[in-house]
């Protein structure tokens, strides 16, 4: 069965500082991969995704990922992260075209001035 | 539309009632999906409809939630005796046929008290 594990419920970094957030997937054949961000009161944005080729994913905002099959990880990382980016991510798998896709439970990114 | 449109925005129910969720994908989406969102937690997976069809309704939790989408567009997401667990937020999501595209709506928030 499908299953994302995000092992970091809070993360909190200073304005201007790197980012990784880290994302595991499991799933029995080629996954698709995504990252959302949720801000407080707003709907699921689509950040990047995976589906094949490159496995460096540049994405919206600044934001990469890394798709590595070899350790069934695709984490989400920002060089210099700004006071607007402190929200929920989601990481998420699916497994083709119009599938549906499964979510991790979120991590919680703190900015501190 | 422009985007995917969810009404009410907010429900508040008193527990045994009737409900009846809406959701307005974009113009020409064939997939769409419904999720549910608890506090604190990823969206979770309901159903998803090819078209008119429930392609995949694993993700209903019990035979008090139903789903329609009887002209390929519009979804009506209905939950019959509702119970105070049933609180969350209930997001709506559409899909483009020739591939991912998922777009979420920004919610109904339900509460039953």
């Amino acid at each position: 069965a499908q299953s994302v594990t995000q092992p970091d419920i809070h993360i909190t970094v200073s304005e201007g500082a790197s980012l990784e957030l880290r994302c595991n997937y499991s799933y029995g054949a080629t996954p698709y991969l995504f990252w959302y961000v949720q801000s407080p009161g707003q709907g699921l944005q689509l950040l990047l995704k995976y589906f094949s080729g490159d496995t460096l994913v540049q994405g919206i905002k600044g934001f990469e990922a890394e798709f590595k099959r070899s350790q069934s990880s695709f984490n989400l990382r920002k060089p210099s992260v700004h006071w607007s980016d402190a929200a929920e991510y989601f990481c998420a798998v699916g497994g083709g075209r119009d599938d549906k896709i499964i979510f991790g439970k979120g991590t919680r990114l703190h900015i501190l001035p | 539309g422009a985007g995917v449109s969810q009404t009410p925005s907010n429900k508040v129910t008193e527990k045994g009632k009737y409900v009846e969720l809406r959701c307005d994908p974009i113009s020409g989406h064939t997939a769409l999906y419904w999720y549910r969102q608890s506090l604190g937690q990823g969206p979770e997976f309901l159903i998803y409809f090819q078209g008119t069809g429930a392609a995949d309704d694993s993700g209903l939790p019990n035979d008090r939630f139903f789903a329609v989408r009887p002209e390929g567009s519009v979804s009506t997401l209905k939950i019959q005796r509702t119970e105070r667990g049933d609180s969350a937020v209930y997001l709506c999501a559409s899909s483009p046929s020739s591939g991912y595209g998922y777009t979420f709506g920004s919610g109904t928030r339900l509460t039953v008290v």
